[in-house]
């Protein structure tokens, strides 16, 4: 398995209190993705980032921000939660157009907002 | 926008039997097509990648098809067993930063 994190894994938290989620992987690959999966959606790309630093906004990006200083870390931000950003997050990560930009995935965290 | 479909949304088989799974998708300019397996609480794991160019991969008992201009793909499972029950997910990715999933085909093999 990539050897990709996730943290935390379970949260609960209030309507506008400010979350942070976290990604962390050892392979050293250069893309790195942020979705969420909600019922009857599928997976929906939040942000992605191509190299620190480098980082653009996806399918569903309002209310989250992102920021990646180092590599191996991928830093996902609802800056005021609201009841519609309850849902499961997945981070993936992918090497290069070389692999065909195969997607490997984390954990998840399961995130509720009351 | 590329629109990804998985028809059924459920599935339960006997074990022993041979399946296939179905992904459809809007636009054939496609970079590649992803099939995943996911587990109740668990995240996706990646089983098999067609690249554009190609029209099929295997590996052990799957295989998968890719036919670009009728905007299908297949999952092929070979003499299914209780552990293949999971959701199947297909994604096609458009480029290194547009993918687009299927809700998925839920999967139940019965001993």
């Amino acid at each position: 398995d990539a050897g990709i994190t996730q943290s935390p894994r379970h949260k609960v938290t209030e309507t506008g209190t400010p979350v942070t989620l976290r990604c962390h992987q050892t392979e050293n690959h250069r893309y790195m993705y942020w979705y969420r999966q909600d019922p009857g959606h599928g997976l929906r790309l939040i942000h992605y980032s191509y190299g620190v630093k480098d980082t653009d906004k996806g399918e569903v990006s309002d209310g989250y921000s992102v920021s990646r200083s180092k590599t191996e870390d991928f830093l996902l931000t609802l800056e005021s939660a609201t009841s519609s950003q309850t849902s499961v997050y997945f981070c993936a990560i992918s090497e290069s157009a070389r692999n065909g930009y195969e997607q490997y995935f984390g954990p998840g965290t399961r995130l509720t907002v009351t | 926008k590329q629109e990804v479909t998985q028809i059924p949304a459920a599935l339960s088989v006997p074990e022993g039997e041979n399946l296939v799974l179905n992904c459809s998708f809007t636009d054939s300019a496609i970079y590649n097509l992803q099939w995943f397996r996911q587990d109740p609480g668990k995240g996706l794991t990646s089983l098999l990648l067609i690249q554009s160019s190609q029209r099929e991969q295997t590996s052990g008992r799957l295989n998968a098809s890719l036919d670009k201009s009728s905007g299908r793909s297949t999952l092929y499972i070979a003499a299914s067993q209780p552990g293949d029950s999971a959701t199947y997910l297909c994604a096609v990715t458009v480029t290194g930063n547009q993918f687009y999933f299927g809700t998925g085909t839920s999967l139940t093999v019965i001993p």
